[in-house]
């Protein structure tokens, strides 16, 4: 069984640029995640889907983040514009169900200079 | 909100050593789940537990719900076991997870 698939690994953008990463969860998983994960910090959820409905978003910066999930499937989260402080590691999940346990992908590593 | 505080932050031992990692949270949660995030990033996921205890090879794990706190044991540690171990919290009808602060754990040969 394939794993969440994250694109791209690592990018690098000046502040004030945008940037877009995409995730593909494990088929068939209903509910997809992303989370933020600043250096030393654990994960922070910023959105939650269930199929293509938002069922969390209160901890994503509206004003510059936004995520979509087409026909309940991959996900793409998309920030515009960059701050130097959205430099972290953007991880995907996906479950089952949200109450299942939760499968990680190996992350995305946004630098913003 | 709920808080997720694990102990200790940081844990040095010789291989072949045992310990215990210890999850607190303040309020009652869905379940609880325990991740170790490999030196290049990746976060596996070792346990979902609620509540009671769990098996998988040298690591275990304990929920005791109503006291709000679980223990991840590792026994015989190895080097490959290096790396930071989250405790995850889920509360609210869509099972959102809180993350503690993790441990951070080196074995050295």
């Amino acid at each position: 069984e394939a794993g969440v698939a994250q694109s791209p690994r690592y990018k690098i953008i000046e502040k004030r640029q945008s940037v877009a990463f995409w995730c593909n969860p494990i088929s068939g998983h209903a509910t997809l995640y992303w989370y933020q994960q600043i250096l030393g910090q654990g994960p922070k959820l910023l959105i939650q889907f269930q199929n293509n409905g938002v069922v969390d978003d209160s901890q994503l910066p509206k004003d510059r983040f936004s995520a979509e999930r087409l026909k309940g499937v991959d996900s793409t989260l998309k920030i515009q514009p960059a701050k130097l402080e959205d430099s972290a590691v953007y991880l995907c999940a996906s479950s089952l169900q949200g109450a299942d346990t939760q499968y990680f992908g190996p992350g995305t590593r946004l630098t913003v200079l | 909100g709920i808080q997720v505080e694990q102990s200790p932050p940081d844990l040095i031992l010789q291989e072949g050593a045992n310990s215990t990692l210890r999850c607190n949270f303040s309020d009652s949660v869905n379940n609880l789940q325990w991740f170790h995030q490999n030196p290049w990033g990746q976060l596996i996921n070792l346990f979902y537990i609620p509540s009671g205890t769990k098996q998988n090879g040298r690591l275990s794990a304990t929920t005791v719900a109503t006291e709000r706190y679980s223990l991840l044991y590792i026994s015989s540690s190895q080097t490959t076991d290096s790396g930071v171990y989250f405790c995850a919290v889920g509360f609210g009808g869509y099972n959102k997870l809180i993350f503690g602060a993790g441990t951070r754990l080196a074995v050295h040969p």
